[in-house]
């Protein structure tokens, strides 16, 4: 089955403990790329990856890294999480037409 | 740059009631467009699509959307809404073309309540 996986779906955690939110997918797309969704502002892109190798900030970066050494992983990164970065996060995959994106069932991170 | 407005954050309608979600959207370039649906404590799910095919555009669950691009709109209908068409809507637009970050650009949600 297409899917975009990501873990966990549920995380607590304490002001400044480093985490990592793990995405896979087995599509063999190109593009992947984190979002946030908070109420009221909708989804807002964090950051975005054309290739391995190959990442870009979206619109709100700050406090998040990325990596993608490997085309179907695409970890998002908080080394020292605050509570204003508690939010849902999903990460999204899409082939070159731009028309096949596919979310992840996303991870609802809590920090305290 | 793209945007994208959702007019109504909270829209409710009875059961069996005509559903419209309203959508306009900015973009520099001929865009993508995209309806997704969020169930309670789940992820987003495609409704449809609009890629410069058909301006009328069907997607799952009964639910259409109508391209007009001298209105910039694309809002989303429902003839009958059914009970467990209850949850939050979003509208989302991807600009075709040049550049290499394939961003949907999301407005704010609509959420949809359905009463008996």
């Amino acid at each position: 089955e297409a899917q975009v996986t990501q873990n966990p779906r549920y995380l607590i955690t304490v002001t400044g403990k480093k985490l990592t939110v793990t995405c896979s997918q087995n599509m063999n797309h190109e593009y992947m790329s984190w979002y946030r969704q908070d109420p009221g502002l909708g989804l807002r892109q964090i950051y975005y990856s054309m290739n391995v190798e190959v990442t870009d900030k979206g619109d709100v970066p700050e406090g998040y890294k990325v990596s993608r050494k490997e085309k179907r992983n695409f970890p998002l990164i908080l080394e020292s999480p605050s509570p204003n970065q508690t939010s849902l996060y999903f990460c999204a995959s899409s082939p070159r037409d731009r028309v096949g994106y596919t979310f992840g069932s996303g991870t609802r991170l809590t920090v305290v | 740059a793209q945007s994208v407005t959702q007019l109504g954050s909270h829209v409710s309608v009875s059961e069996g009631a005509l559903v419209l979600l309203r959508c306009n959207y900015s973009s520099s370039v001929p865009p993508y467009l995209f309806w997704y649906v969020q169930y309670p404590n789940q992820g987003l799910q495609l409704l449809l699509k609009y890629t410069s095919a058909a301006t009328l555009v069907k997607g799952i669950n009964g639910f259409e959307a109508e391209f007009k691009k001298s209105e910039t709109s694309f809002h989303l209908t429902k003839p009958s809404a059914h009970m467990s068409d209850a949850a939050e809507y979003f509208c989302a637009v991807s600009a075709k073309g040049g550049g290499s970050n394939y961003k949907l650009t999301f407005g704010k949600g609509t959420l949809l309540t359905v009463n008996p």
